[in-house]
Formats: C-alpha cells, sequence, structure tokens
C-alpha cells in the first residue's frame, strides 16, 4: 500500500531553471496539498485541491502553479526557480467522510530541493 | 483563517520523565485538531486527532491529548518519555471554509530533545 508518492526526494537547480514536482496518492482522496517547510516556520500551504480539475492558493502561492488533471496526482511547479524556493516540500492527501465528517491527512516523504 | 501556535520552540526532558507540549489555536467554530511527528529527514506521521466527542483522545506510542474549548488548547502528554520520542511535534488544525474547500493549518513545531 504505497499511500502517498512523491517524485523526485532530492533536486538541485539553478536559478531560473523550471521543473515539476509529482504527487501521486492511491487512496481515492479527494483533497491534495503542497506545503513547504523551512526551518522555525513549520509547514506552510502552497496549494490545494479539492478535487480533480480544481486547485486553490494557500498561504504562500507566489512562484509556484499546480495542476490536478487526474484525482491521483497533484503537479507543483516552479517556472524559474529562485534560491528562496530552497525548501523541503511536502505533499498530503485527505479524506473527509461524509457520515462522522472524520478527517485525517496523510504525508509524502518530502522533497529536498536546492536552488543554487 | 485558523491558526495555531506551539509556544514552546524547544524542549528537553530527561528519558523517562512526563512530557507536555502545548498548542493553542484560533477557530471560531469546533476545530479538527492533529498532532503530528516528524522524525529528522522523515515525513509526517499522525499521533492522534480530535474532531468530537471524549476531549481526552488517545494516540500511538503511548501519547495522548485534551481539548480544552474554554482555553482554546490541544495539549499532547506523555507520561514517560523514552530515547526515541526525540522528534519534531506539530500541532495542526484543520477547518472548512465557506466555499466548503478543507484546510490544514501547521503550528511551527517543537523540538524535543531527550536526555539519556
Amino acid at each position: 500500500n504505497a499511500g502517498v508518492t512523491q517524485t523526485p526526494k532530492f533536486r538541485v537547480l539553478k536559478t531560473g531553471q523550471s521543473m515539476t514536482l509529482l504527487c501521486a496518492q492511491d487512496m481515492n482522496h479527494e483533497y491534495m496539498y503542497w506545503y513547504r517547510q523551512d526551518p522555525g516556520m513549520g509547514l506552510r500551504l502552497i496549494h490545494y485541491s479539492v478535487g480533480e480539475g480544481t486547485t486553490a492558493k494557500g498561504e504562500v502561492p507566489d512562484g509556484y502553479n499546480v495542476s490536478r488533471l487526474k484525482k491521483q496526482n497533484f503537479l507543483l511547479g516552479l517556472e524559474s526557480a529562485a534560491p528562496s524556493q530552497t525548501s523541503v516540500y511536502f505533499c498530503a492527501s485527505s479524506y473527509i467522510s461524509g457520515a462522522t465528517l472524520s478527517t485525517e491527512a496523510f504525508f509524502g516523504q518530502g522533497t529536498r530541493l536546492t536552488v543554487v | 483563517a485558523q491558526s495555531v501556535t506551539q509556544p514552546d520552540i524547544h524542549i528537553t526532558v530527561s528519558e523517562g520523565a512526563s512530557l507536555e507540549l502545548r498548542c493553542n489555536y484560533s477557530y471560531g467554530a469546533t476545530p479538527y485538531l492533529f498532532w503530528y511527528v516528524q522524525s529528522p529527514g522523515q515525513g509526517l506521521q499522525l499521533l492522534l486527532k480530535y474532531f468530537s466527542g471524549d476531549t481526552l483522545v488517545q494516540g500511538i506510542k503511548g501519547f495522548e491529548a485534551e481539548f480544552k474549548r474554554s482555553q482554546s488548547s490541544f495539549n499532547l502528554r506523555k507520561p514517560s518519555v523514552h530515547w526515541s520520542d526525540a522528534a519534531e511535534y506539530f500541532c495542526a488544525v484543520g477547518a472548512f471554509s465557506g466555499a466548503g474547500s478543507y484546510q490544514l493549518t501547521f503550528g511551527k513545531g517543537t523540538k524535543l530533545s531527550v536526555i539519556p
């Protein structure tokens, strides 16, 4: 049972380069999220999606774009990487149980991105 | 919008001592509350969650947390800490927005060190 899988796990980019981070979940969850984690800042929400074909901005969306063309995948794009985007990126997915309103988020193992 | 405050950036305890990590949240209604743990270089693992019912919730690894509405708090406790509990702990609040979307907001984390 894979859960949430992030690709790649590590990447070094030069300033101005572009890249896409892939998140895949096999739990049929409606909600998916991209966070960045920086020392002393906790996890900050970049973008999120409440379903296939929908995306919304989180707390720190500038410099990032996302797409959710398939329910199981959530892509995070950096069009022109900057050193300030050096961070660890986490993807998560969650469900909302209609009957109990129970919910829980499941996280990937993270992508460590360095922009030089 | 919801917010989470973890007042303690770093806590050091001796192995076998009791532990309490503080978490205060801000949200207009009853929120979903979570505690996650992150070991170095790893993703986030859910320790426990609260969304209704008994205000004292039990989690994995011997942790528990108590929801106190009057204090807007959800403090994490463990009666006897083990060296393997050394990690970073994150409190999070989940809430629905007016548009029906669901967001998970994290505190900045508390790093726990354990002295043998």
